[in-house]
């Protein structure tokens, strides 16, 4: 059975500073990999995905996740967090493009000004 | 970016009634439709999956008496929580597969509180 791993509860960072939440999956073929991000009284919005090719992938809002076969992990990092940032994040995998999805626990990032 | 709409948003209910959420796809059609559940400050459990035209899959645990699923179109599933404790109450959560992209569009929740 697949699962996610979210080691990060919380995390606070800085206005400015760069932030990484990190994600570890287990799954046994090729993951499909997502970051959603969840403000309050809003719907879970796709940052970005992996589904295969370049392990280094762009998203939105200035998002970047890297995919690692050897470590199973599928990091995402924000070279500089602006307050809007503070949310709760969810990484999932699921076995297809479109099929349902396993998350992981969440992490909550809270921005300082 | 296609939209999911959920309705209503908030409900309260007495426990032992039935509370009906739907979930519309309100631009494109989405075969199947799944419904997560979310507990305060948890991650999304998925409790079904919902296809058009055909009976819903539920996940290990689920009740599949209790959760009424109901996806008799390709912009509309109904979720139907039948005879409510307070240990239903949560956040529910549920997401569209838009078939052309294979992309899973989520909808803003409706967080029911049985009393």
């Amino acid at each position: 059975a697949q699962s996610v791993t979210q080691p990060d509860i919380h995390i606070t960072v800085s206005e400015g500073a760069s932030l990484e939440l990190r994600c570890n999956y287990s799954y046994g073929a090729t993951p499909y990999l997502f970051w959603y991000v969840q403000s309050p009284g809003q719907g879970l919005q796709l940052l970005l995905k992996y589904f295969s090719g370049d392990t280094l992938v762009q998203g939105i809002k200035g998002f970047e996740a890297e995919f690692k076969r050897s470590q199973s992990s599928f990091n995402l990092r924000k070279p500089s967090v602006h307050w809007s940032d503070a949310a709760e994040y969810f990484c999932a995998v699921g076995e297809a493009a479109g099929n349902k999805l396993t998350f992981g626990g969440g992490t909550r990032v809270l921005v300082k000004p | 970016g296609a939209v999911v709409s959920q309705h209503p948003s908030r409900v309260i209910c007495k426990s032992g009634t039935s509370v009906k959420i739907e979930c519309r796809s309100l631009d494109f059609q989405a075969t199947t439709m799944f419904w997560y559940r979310q507990f305060p400050k948890q991650s999304l459990m998925l409790m079904a999956t919902s296809n058009e035209g055909s009976k819903a899959t539920y996940e290990q645990g689920v009740e599949k008496d209790k959760f009424l699923i109901n996806h008799a179109s390709l912009t509309l599933s109904t979720l139907t929580v039948t005879s409510a404790h307070p240990e239903d109450s949560s956040f529910y959560i549920c997401s569209g597969v838009r078939g052309l992209y294979n992309e899973q569009f989520f909808g803003p929740g409706t967080r029911l509180t049985v009393l």
